[in-house]
C-alpha cells in the first residue's frame, strides 16, 4: 500500500519553465489536495478537488493549474515558474472531504526555481 | 489567511517528560485536526476531534478543545526522542482545512 506517491521528488527549474507535479493515490479517496509548505508559513492550500470531475482554487492558485485525471490522481501544473514558487508541495487525499476526514500526506516535492 | 495559531513556536524537552502544545482558532469549526511532520516528510494524521467533543485519546496522546475559548491543546506524555517533530493543527469550518504554522518538539535523551 502505497498511499499517496508524488512525483519527482526534487526539481530545479530556470524562471519561465514549465512542469507538472505529479499525483497518484491508491486509497478510492474521493478528494484530493495541493499545498505548498514555506518556512514560517505552514501549509497553504493551492488547489483542491472535492470528487472526480471538479476543481475548486484554494487560498493561492495564482500562477498553478490542475488536473482530476481520474479518481487516482491529481496533477499540479506551474506554466511559467517563478523565484516565488520555490517551495515543498505537497499533495494529499481524504476519503470525504477535508474538513470532516483525515488528511493523507505524500513526502513531497521540493522545487527550487532559479 | 491563518486560522489556527499554535503556541509555543518551539519547545525543547528530555525523554521521558510531558509535552503540551496549544492551538488557537479564530471562528467557529465543525473540527480540529492534529498532525505530525517529522523533517523532510509529509504531514502524519493524529487526532481529529469534532466541535461536540471535549476530549480524545489515542494512546500517548491526549487533545482536548474549548469551543468557548477557541483553543485546544495536545498533550504527549511520556516524550521519546522518536516524538521529536513539528505538529501542526488545523481547523475546519467550511470547505478548507487551515494549518497553523506549527510547534517544533525536540525530545532529547
Amino acid at each position: 500500500n502505497a498511499g499517496v506517491t508524488q512525483t519527482p521528488k526534487f526539481q530545479v527549474l530556470k524562471t519561465g519553465q514549465s512542469m507538472t507535479l505529479q499525483c497518484a493515490q491508491d486509497m478510492n479517496h474521493n478528494s484530493m489536495y495541493w499545498y505548498r509548505q514555506d518556512p514560517g508559513m505552514g501549509l497553504r492550500l493551492i488547489y483542491y478537488s472535492a470528487s472526480e470531475g471538479t476543481t475548486d482554487k484554494g487560498e493561492v492558485p495564482n500562477g498553478y493549474n490542475v488536473s482530476r485525471l481520474n479518481k487516482r490522481e491529481f496533477s499540479l501544473r506551474l506554466e511559467s515558474a517563478a523565484p516565488s514558487q520555490t517551495s515543498v508541495y505537497f499533495c494529499a487525499s481524504s476519503e470525504l472531504g477535508q474538513t470532516n476526514s483525515p488528511l493523507h500526506f505524500g513526502n513531497g516535492t521540493r522545487l527550487t526555481v532559479t | 489567511s491563518q486560522q489556527g495559531e499554535e503556541d509555543p513556536q518551539a519547545l525543547s524537552i528530555q525523554e521521558g517528560e510531558n509535552a503540551t502544545m496549544n492551538c488557537s482558532y479564530k471562528t467557529s469549526i465543525n473540527n480540529l485536526q492534529w498532525y505530525r511532520q517529522n523533517s523532510g516528510r509529509g504531514l502524519v494524521h493524529l487526532i481529529l476531534i469534532r466541535s461536540n467533543e471535549r476530549e480524545k485519546h489515542s494512546g500517548r496522546l491526549r487533545v482536548t478543545l474549548d469551543t468557548s475559548k477557541k483553543s485546544s491543546s495536545l498533550l504527549i506524555t511520556a516524550s521519546r526522542a522518536a516524538d521529536t517533530a513539528s505538529y501542526f493543527c488545523a481547523t475546519g469550518g467550511g470547505t478548507a482545512l487551515i494549518f497553523g504554522k506549527g510547534t517544533t518538539l525536540s525530545v532529547s535523551s
